[in-house]
């Protein structure tokens, strides 16, 4: 079973355009939700994280968005840059369980 | 630069070969992790070492071997290992409940 679906699977954007990655998850028992950025042959960086009790979070040209109800979350890129083109990682963690992912997105910016 | 130290970043070892993957930390981390990645896939967690004791180990093949001399440094023994292992072996840290941080990986190819 999936514990957190992640679509799409890959994703072009122009260069200042907003890229939206979308993730959601079954666990009401998850409360910390980070996004991790990973280029090619590197480790996965965490981006940006976000707890239940808000509902956005914004970090320069990164925003979680997060939507309790509907156990949904998604971040969104403003003013796409082609160094932002990277594999996005969602995750979630709570209670006892572990750190899950979803499968990744592929995002590339053309300039 | 990552504070998540890994060694060697690229190793190539035959099935019988007896090798070593090695990690560090010195950001006081108590909880350190081995993830296997495989190409265009999401890290999937092997073994978690909390104040160096084995807490958590996924039904991974006895042929990895993990160890925690101390609380900075982790290894990761490899022993008769099968091509399907090769991957994208990275090291974690992280001061529990917080925020996880990832090394760049060792590349590790299984002829």
């Amino acid at each position: 079973q999936q514990q957190v679906k992640q679509s799409p699977q890959s994703l072009i954007v122009q260069k200042g355009g907003i890229s939206i990655i979308n993730c959601a998850y079954e666990n009401t028992a998850f409360d910390y939700f980070p996004w991790y950025q990973q280029f090619p042959g590197k480790g996965p960086a965490l981006l940006i994280a976000i707890r239940p009790d808000v509902s956005e979070k914004k970090e320069g040209r990164f925003t979680i968005s997060f939507n309790k109800s509907a156990k949904q979350f998604s971040l969104h890129i403003m003013d796409s840059q082609p160094g932002d083109s990277a594999t996005y990682f969602c995750a979630a963690q709570g209670g006892s369980e572990k750190l899950v992912f979803g499968k990744g997105t592929k995002l590339t910016v053309n300039p | 630069d990552t504070e998540v130290t890994q060694t060697p970043k690229h190793l190539v070892m035959g099935m019988t070969n007896k090798k070593s993957l090695k990690c560090e930390q010195h950001m006081g981390h108590r909880a350190m992790y081995w993830y296997k990645q495989k190409a265009k896939k999401p890290p999937e967690l092997m073994f978690v070492y909390s104040y160096e004791k084995l807490s958590i180990n996924e039904s991974v093949p006895s042929r990895f071997s993990p160890e925690c001399p101390n609380s900075s440094l982790l290894n990761l023994h490899l022993h008769a290992l099968q091509p399907e292992d090769s991957a994208l072996y990275l090291c974690a840290s992280s001061q529990p409940p917080g925020e996880l941080f990832f090394g760049e990986g060792s590349r590790l190819t299984v002829l």
